[in-house]
């Protein structure tokens, strides 16, 4: 059965380092999503992607978060430099397209981050 | 603006009993789409079932069934003989039709299930 596949599982930061997270979504879905979700709370979402254009990053802290698409297939988010707040797990998910009420978004198994 | 609630942080239910998990939103959408999703301790988010606004029959899949109630804006999922394996969070969802209208979780139900 099709993934999303992201990676690391994991990662241990110092702060004002820079981290990256990658994720594959499903092939053949066009839309791509980065949610953050802080222990104890429900995904928000940082960023969408349709194929390589970013259609919403209006909840994406830009002054030290960025994202890409450059393919259009795998995705790249990073935080530079994080802090301390910025522990929580990122999520990723994938789905055919916008567009229509039944987008049912698949998720990956997500990276745990901690910031020390 | 879309919201969900879920009243219930914690949840307890015996093995092999059913379970409601309640779910409210509000929305000034006429056409929208409702989902439930497993979130197990290891992290990934799991799709169980969709509810359409203008579905006239409520959901099923398996043991899991919606409850939509569309006069009252509640979506409550139900278990049906709860499986140990069944503990974990439980979060509702909602988005709406237009191309960029995204996905709004609620805050998530923790269930438990006792041998």
């Amino acid at each position: 059965e099709a993934e999303v596949a992201q990676s690391p599982r994991y990662k241990i930061t110092e702060k004002s380092q820079a981290v990256a997270f990658w994720c594959d979504p499903i092939s053949g879905h066009a839309t791509l999503y980065w949610y953050r979700q802080i222990l104890g709370q429900g995904p928000e979402l940082l960023v969408q992607f349709q194929d390589e254009s970013v259609v919403d990053d209006s909840q994406l802290p830009k002054d030290r978060f960025s994202a890409e698409r450059l393919k259009g297939v795998d995705s790249t988010l990073k935080i530079q430099p994080a802090e301390l707040g910025d522990s929580a797990m990122y999520l990723c998910a994938s789905s055919l397209a916008p567009g229509r009420e039944k987008n049912i978004q698949y998720f990956g198994a997500g990276t745990r981050l901690s910031v020390l | 603006a879309q919201k969900i609630t879920q009243t219930q942080p914690g949840m307890f239910v015996q093995e092999k009993e059913a379970v409601t998990l309640d779910c409210t939103y509000d929305t000034s959408d006429q056409s929208y789409g409702l989902f439930w999703y497993k979130q197990p301790s290891s992290g990934e988010m799991i799709f169980l079932i969709y509810q359409g606004s203008y579905d006239e029959q409520n959901a099923t899949e398996g043991r899991y069934s919606l409850n939509f109630q569309k006069a009252r804006k509640s979506a409550n999922l139900v278990i049906s003989a709860s499986q140990l394996g069944d503990s974990a969070m439980y979060f509702c969802a909602m988005r709406g039709l237009r191309e960029r209208q995204n996905f709004v979780f609620g805050p998530g139900t923790r269930l438990s299930v006792l041998p």
